[in-house]
């Protein structure tokens, strides 16, 4: 099956700062890339999406981008502020089916 | 439009008993999905339901059932509870196949 692997697993910057987190998954049929982000006592909420026809997606302050090639996506926050600190989780999903495989999770810290 | 609803937010119960928890999806979507938390195994896929079909299955024991009903609830059961099964029960509904899972903020079990 899928495996999908998250780094880094903790991230500290500075307010203002930008923050990256990238992923790599394993199966090339995997067609649907998703992050989410889950504050404390939450479940997990979207916060933006990418599909394997499309390199890049912007956001506002978040953006994500996709090689296929490589089979690795990555998360970027910029001109982070406290109320970005939580933990982020990046999944991929084949076509067929709607089984979702995720990372291990990010725990993000925004310094004020 | 209502997220998704899950109950019990916390339960505890002691080893060898059985527990039912309970979903209830955006309005409108069919599929629905539940997801095992662990802090050391992270997000591990347990099944989905769509039209009161169980479409996909993870790697759980047959201890972990579950069930959707025709208006499109959801219940998953744990059999012999076993201290390992203490997570966080995260339930996800969405439109159709691949697309974005919007997740409740989980059901809270612990095992004495």
């Amino acid at each position: 099956g899928e495996n999908v692997e998250q780094h880094p697993s903790t991230l500290s910057v500075q307010e203002g700062d930008s923050a990256v987190i990238k992923c790599t998954y394993s199966d090339s049929a995997s067609n649907y890339f998703p992050w989410y982000k889950q504050e404390l006592g939450k479940g997990p909420q979207l916060i933006i999406d990418i599909r394997s026809n499309v390199g890049e997606k912007k956001d506002q302050r978040i953006a994500v981008t996709l090689n296929k090639t490589a089979k690795h996506f990555s998360l970027h926050i910029t001109e982070t502020q406290p109320e970005d600190s939580a933990v982020y989780f990046c999944a991929a999903s084949l076509y067929t089916g709607n089984q979702f495989y995720f990372g291990t999770g990010t725990s993000l810290t925004v310094i004020p | 439009k209502a997220g998704v609803t899950q109950t019990p937010r916390y339960l505890i119960k002691t080893r060898g008993q059985q527990v039912t928890l309970s979903c209830s999806p955006i309005s409108g979507h069919r599929s629905v999905s539940w997801y095992q938390q662990t802090p050391g195994q992270g997000l591990q896929f347990l099944f989905e339901y769509f039209s009161e079909t169980q479409r996909n299955k993870g790697n759980f024991p047959g201890r972990f059932s579950g069930r959707q009903f025709s208006n499109s609830r959801s219940e998953m059961n744990v059999s012999t509870l076993e201290l390992g099964d203490s997570a966080l029960y995260l339930c996800a509904s969405s439109l159709k196949e691949n697309s974005p899972l919007h997740f409740g903020n989980g059901t809270r079990l612990t095992v004495t």
